[in-house]
């Protein structure tokens, strides 16, 4: 099972915003860079965010990343439908010395 | 443009074998540690293995240690991924992504999958 905790799912009407949490421990978020990975249905995940709070080219300025201690969240504002899609956190986990996935979040527009 | 192509995927009986294939093209294969990562149908993403990008070094999910082999050939700039001893759990759609860079780790491009059906 995944070491990254994530709400199962959020919502909210177009244009608001949305934030997903990712809680992990120090041996992972805690001590190591968050990133940010949407997968809209069908299709192979993304990368939205990385280095807690970056974004690739291309990625539109609506979506944003932040980290405290132990937990990082993903905020998305102007909400569009095209943004329905699973998000997922990830990070390095120094103890289990491999990649770790957060358990997922749908994001579903109203 | 950087693009991964998985290739391999299908129908395997429990307890066989498969070897996956992802081809990369768009960037300097040889310089890229490469990720594979899968997902059961409607599941969340799971960390299979990784490469370094002299293929010296090797990690893997504990689910899938001793059982599957990652390597690569730089001069195909081609990565695979071996399966083994494959139980009904293993099926997936398996992705292969470029680890990205930055300060930290992320996979900034992935394949489209393939599918890795297990049963009788």
């Amino acid at each position: 099972q995944s070491v990254l905790t994530q709400p199962p799912s959020v919502s909210a009407a177009p244009g608001q915003k949305v934030t997903i949490s990712c809680s992990g421990s120090s041996s992972n978020i805690g001590n190591n860079y968050v990133s940010w990975y949407q997968q809209l249905p069908g299709t192979a995940p993304k990368l939205l965010i990385y280095d807690n709070n970056k974004r690739p080219s291309g990625i539109p300025d609506r979506f944003s990343g932040s980290k405290s201690g132990t937990s990082a969240t993903l905020g998305i504002t102007g909400l569009q439908t095209g943004d329905e899609a699973d998000y997922y956190c990830g990070t390095w986990d120094s103890s289990l010395s491999f990649y770790v996935f957060g358990t997922g979040t749908k994001v579903t527009v109203l | 443009e950087v693009q991964l192509v998985e290739s391999g995927g299908g129908l395997v009986q429990p307890g066989g074998s498969l070897r996956l294939s992802c081809v990369a093209s768009g960037f300097t294969f040889s310089i890229y540690a490469i990720h594979w990562v899968r997902q059961a149908p409607g599941k969340g993403l799971e960390y299979v293995s990784v490469i370094s990008s002299d293929g010296k070094i090797t990690y893997y999910a504990n689910s899938v240690k001793g059982r599957f082999t990652i390597s690569r050939d730089n001069s195909k700039n081609t990565l695979y991924l071996q399966l083994g001893s494959l139980r009904p759990e293993d099926m997936a759609v398996y992705y292969c992504a470029r680890e990205g860079s930055g300060d930290g780790y992320n996979l900034d491009f992935w394949g489209q999958g393939t599918l890795v059906t297990v049963s009788s």
